[in-house]
């Protein structure tokens, strides 16, 4: 069974710090890997999609590597906003099926 | 375009007591999916339905039922409402976009309490 986990679970960065989130997974027969970002009370927003044969994606301030053979997915996130602040939560897809398996989340927090 | 939308936004119910919560999408995505988010367990999957006319059990399937009306609907059904399924019940659909990737797509969520 697929388990997936987020270090840390939470974290507090002055404004304009680069950060990073980290995510591994047990299983590395992914179909793709997806990271989301959840703020207080609200739905899941997809930020980036990683296809399995892919090392990395971008957009905007926000890069996201994945490492299939080492179960390993960080979340790179430049010059830290306080608008930033939210959980972040990854997911992975594996090969056979459409379920989702969620890791726990970090909880961001940025100060100004 | 409204993208995935829930119905209630909130309820109480009592043990014993049954509802239905209603989810649409109008991006004409062809899977849609049940999740609950509990603190400490993260978001699990209930039900799910790969396309049309076709439902699938997830991770934590007892206790509900799901009906997928057509290619926009998908509902989620308590029949006799536990305080075990006291959480937030997420709604998403996937479909190819114009990346040919399938992003899930979420709703805002239903936050149901059951006393």
């Amino acid at each position: 069974k697929q388990e997936v986990t987020q270090i840390p679970a939470a974290l507090s960065v002055p404004e304009g710090e680069n950060l990073v989130l980290n995510c591994s997974f047990t299983d590395s027969a992914i179909y793709n890997l997806q990271w989301f970002r959840q703020d207080p009370g609200k739905g899941l927003t997809s930020l980036l999609l990683i296809q399995s044969s892919q090392r990395e994606q971008t957009s905007g301030r926000l890069n996201a590597s994945l490492d299939k053979s080492s179960g390993r997915s960080t979340l790179y996130i430049a010059a830290s906003q306080p608008g930033d602040s939210a959980t972040y939560l990854c997911a992975v897809r594996g090969d056979a099926g459409n379920m989702l398996t969620f890791g726990g989340g970090t909880r961001l927090m940025v100060k100004p | 375009n409204a993208g995935v939308t829930q119905t209630p936004k909130f309820q109480v119910l009592k043990t014993g007591q049954s509802m239905t919560l209603q989810c649409a999408q109008d991006m004409n995505h062809n899977s849609m999916y049940w999740y609950r988010q509990d603190p400490g367990m993260g978001l699990r999957l209930i039900y799910y339905s790969a396309s049309e006319g076709t439902t699938d059990k997830g991770e934590v399937p007892n206790g509900y039922n799901v009906s997928r009306l057509n290619k926009r609907e998908f509902s989620l059904r308590l029949e006799s409402a536990a305080p075990s399924q006291t959480s937030v019940y997420f709604c998403a659909s996937s479909g190819r976009d114009r990346r040919s990737t399938d992003t899930q797509y979420f709703g805002p969520g239903t936050r149901l309490t059951v006393l």
